[in-house]
């Protein structure tokens, strides 16, 4: 079975840093990109960051370009959101999740983690 | 940046009636286009992918059509499990990856 595990939301004050987890298990977990998407308080959808199966590769909203640095370990099953600089704006659930197959349509996500800036 | 618009925002349905909802892209997507189905305290769970492909599980009375810029999702028969809020999301050209608005989808 396919799972994503968030940990590490919480209350930051504006300028913090936090860093939030995600460790996967079920799936071949270096064949996958894992994405990061908030929500904020009674809002839509935001897409945050993308990091490749290898690592290697990064993506980042203009909104979290710079502040926000997405890290994994494949000999954990772990992708790290380290965000830093935070702003009230930020406050938001997170989510990780991974692809269905190569494209970004997200079959499975983790539980969600609250940050409150 | 392609921009996702969701209508309408809110649409009120009886139980067993049709919904359906739209979600329009500002450039084409091809039929890079997914939507996702939230329950409030829920992650959202993917329900259509390649604008009209049932993801795993997903109850055939969900169905997507459209390509380019125009897509639907009809939910055929709402069950009582059905009212949420659906969100389309285009993977067309990213990054940045780009959600619609929502379109909540209440008991009439």
């Amino acid at each position: 079975e396919v799972q994503l595990l968030q940990s590490g939301g919480g209350l930051v004050q504006p300028g913090g840093s936090l860093r939030l987890s995600c460790v996967a298990s079920g799936f071949t977990f270096i064949s996958y990109d894992i994405t990061w998407i908030r929500q904020g308080p009674g809002q839509g959808l935001e897409w945050v960051s993308r990091i490749s199966g290898s690592g290697r590769s990064a993506y980042y909203a203009d909104s979290v370009r710079g502040r926000f640095s997405l890290s994994r370990d494949n000999s954990k099953n772990t992708v790290d959101l380290d965000m830093k600089s935070l702003r009230v704006e930020d406050t938001a659930v997170y989510y990780c999740a991974k692809d269905r197959s190569g494209w970004p349509e997200f079959d499975h996500w983790g539980q969600g983690v609250l940050v409150t800036v | 940046e392609i921009v996702m618009t969701q209508s309408p925002a809110l649409v009120s349905v009886s139980p067993g009636e049709r919904a359906t909802l739209s979600c329009r892209a500002s450039q084409s997507v091809d039929s890079k286009l997914a939507w996702y189905q939230q329950k409030p305290g829920q992650a959202p769970r993917l329900l259509i992918y390649a604008a009209s492909t049932r993801a795993t599980g997903i109850p055939d009375r969900f169905s997507g059509t459209g390509s380019g810029t125009e897509f639907t999702l009809t939910i055929s028969s709402l069950q009582s499990e059905d009212f949420a809020i659906y969100y389309c999301q285009e993977y067309h050209n990213w990054p940045p990856l780009t959600f619609g608005g929502g379109t909540k989808v209440e008991v009439k």
